[in-house]
């Protein structure tokens, strides 16, 4: 069982807009930075938000990230078929001292 | 191109030993942390290591500590993990990531990452 939990699967249709939820406790998400990463079939995953809603250069502006307290989430607009991958937000958290990652979600493109 | 390559893995019988091996190019290997993460077959994400830039600092999960061994060699921009009394479920993908951000372990991040390497532990 994943310390961060995520929703194990999402899905929407081209152009519509999905968020992926993680959610943690204050000895991580509450207390320090957000990373979200892309998974797409068959490789490595990708950095795609860090620092909670920082994108770095070459993502897309359709991603974006955000964090309220324990939780955190990811937002794709204008979804495309290309968006089709597992999801994983991660964190450090304090208790572990170590990063810890959520179960993973995989969206789906309809 | 700042890169990661991952080597080492292969079949191993439980109780027995392998060591992965991490080649970075592209970047000054001496400045930065390094973590492995591992992915066992269609599961998610685990990290289980890091080592901060001078190996002043080493971190693991609890799942491994005691068994593995994170090590890195600046002179050769490469990192290495000693696995040991391997398990079956220790059967996944290792992947090397290089620690993003120069502030706190707190603020930071995995990237860029390696294609990684698969190790398979079974009898």
């Amino acid at each position: 069982q994943s310390v961060l939990a995520q929703p194990p699967s999402a899905s929407g249709t081209p152009g519509q807009r999905v968020t992926i939820s993680c959610s943690g406790s204050n000895s991580n998400i509450g207390s320090n930075t957000v990373t979200w990463y892309q998974q797409l079939p068959g490789t490595a995953p990708k950095l795609l938000i860090y620092a909670n809603n920082q994108r770095p250069s070459g993502v897309p502006d359709r991603f974006s990230g955000s964090k309220s307290g324990t939780s955190a989430s990811l937002a794709i607009s204008g979804l495309q078929s290309e968006d089709e991958a597992d999801y994983y937000c991660a964190a450090w958290d304090d208790n572990l001292s170590g990063w810890v990652f959520g179960g993973g979600t995989r969206l789906t493109v309809l | 191109e700042v890169q990661l390559v991952e080597s080492g893995g292969g079949l191993v019988k439980p109780g027995g030993s392998l060591r992965l091996s991490c080649a970075a190019s592209g970047f000054t290997f001496s400045t930065y942390s390094i973590n492995w993460v591992r992915q066992a077959p269609g599961e998610g994400l685990e990290w289980i290591s890091c080592i901060s830039a001078s190996s002043s600092y080493i971190y693991y999960a609890d799942s491994v500590k005691g068994r593995f061994t994170i090590s890195r060699d600046n002179a050769k921009s490469s990192l290495y993990l000693q696995m040991d009394s391997l398990r079956p479920e220790d059967t996944a993908v290792y992947y090397c990531a290089r620690v993003g951000g120069s502030g706190p372990y707190q603020t930071n991040w995995f990237d860029p990452w390696g294609q990684g390497t698969l190790v398979t532990v079974s009898s």
